[in-house]
């Protein structure tokens, strides 16, 4: 077990709607990354969190955001949801230090987000 | 753009045969990382490469950084059915290739099935 809780486990959203994902980060880490693994693919990445601020973002559109709280855990917002949307959502935590960069990271269990 | 392919894809064998898996690229990592996801679940670490030729065992599973990094490979002696699930490598993005500082680049992963 990693340290890292996500919620909910499983979710099922209506095309048009906004969902928000929950992530608890491993005890001594300040970094969260997300993570959309379509099925069959690897996860890609959505965009990294450090000391609450937005730290890199990958190829996703802005209605895909998210909140880093003062105690590390974090939040994935999506808008206006679509059927590509439907996805398993992983976050996973490490610990940056700015000299030496990301410690490994550790993965939660997912959120399965289905959209119909 | 950094990418990393996997093969093979799709992997089925029986109980104590050995395989390989290979992942490659033409961009040079600082590191590679090994993960192993189940259905439904996160992936989770199983190891780290950080120096060209280095060799890492894990009990029965030999992992191998390539000379240049930028390539490694995972193979497992007597496969058992334990071992049956989602391997993927990944390795940390660089903002030198357009990259995010800190994210993970995934391969598709390779898909292990071992039958009893």
């Amino acid at each position: 077990e990693t340290g890292v809780t996500q919620s909910p486990t499983h979710l099922i959203k209506t095309r048009g709607q906004q969902v928000t994902l929950r992530c608890s980060s491993q005890s001594g880490h300040n970094t969260v990354s997300w993570y959309q693994q379509a099925l069959g693919q690897g996860p890609q990445f959505i965009f990294q969190y450090y000391r609450e601020e937005e730290n890199g973002r990958g190829n996703f559109p802005p209605r895909f955001s998210g909140l880093q709280f003062p105690n590390y855990s974090s939040e994935l917002n999506v808008n206006a949801l679509e059927l590509d949307d439907s996805a398993l959502y992983l976050c996973a935590s490490s610990f940056l230090a700015t000299s030496a960069g990301n410690t490994e990271a550790f993965f939660g269990q997912g959120t399965r987000l289905t959209v119909v | 753009t950094q990418l990393l392919e996997q093969s093979p894809q799709f992997l089925s064998i029986q109980e104590g045969e050995n395989l390989t898996v290979y992942c490659n690229s033409s961009s040079v990592f600082s590191s590679l990382q090994w993960y192993r996801q189940e259905p439904g679940e996160g992936p989770v670490l199983l190891v780290t490469v950080v120096t060209g030729g280095e060799v890492k065992k894990l009990k029965r599973l030999t992992f191998q950084f390539g000379d240049a990094r930028k390539d490694s490979s995972l193979h497992i002696t007597a496969a058992q059915p334990g071992d049956t699930g989602l391997y993927l490598c990944a390795g940390r993005g660089s903002m030198n290739y357009g990259g995010s500082q800190g994210n993970l680049i995934f391969g598709k992963g390779t898909k292990l099935s071992v039958k009893p």
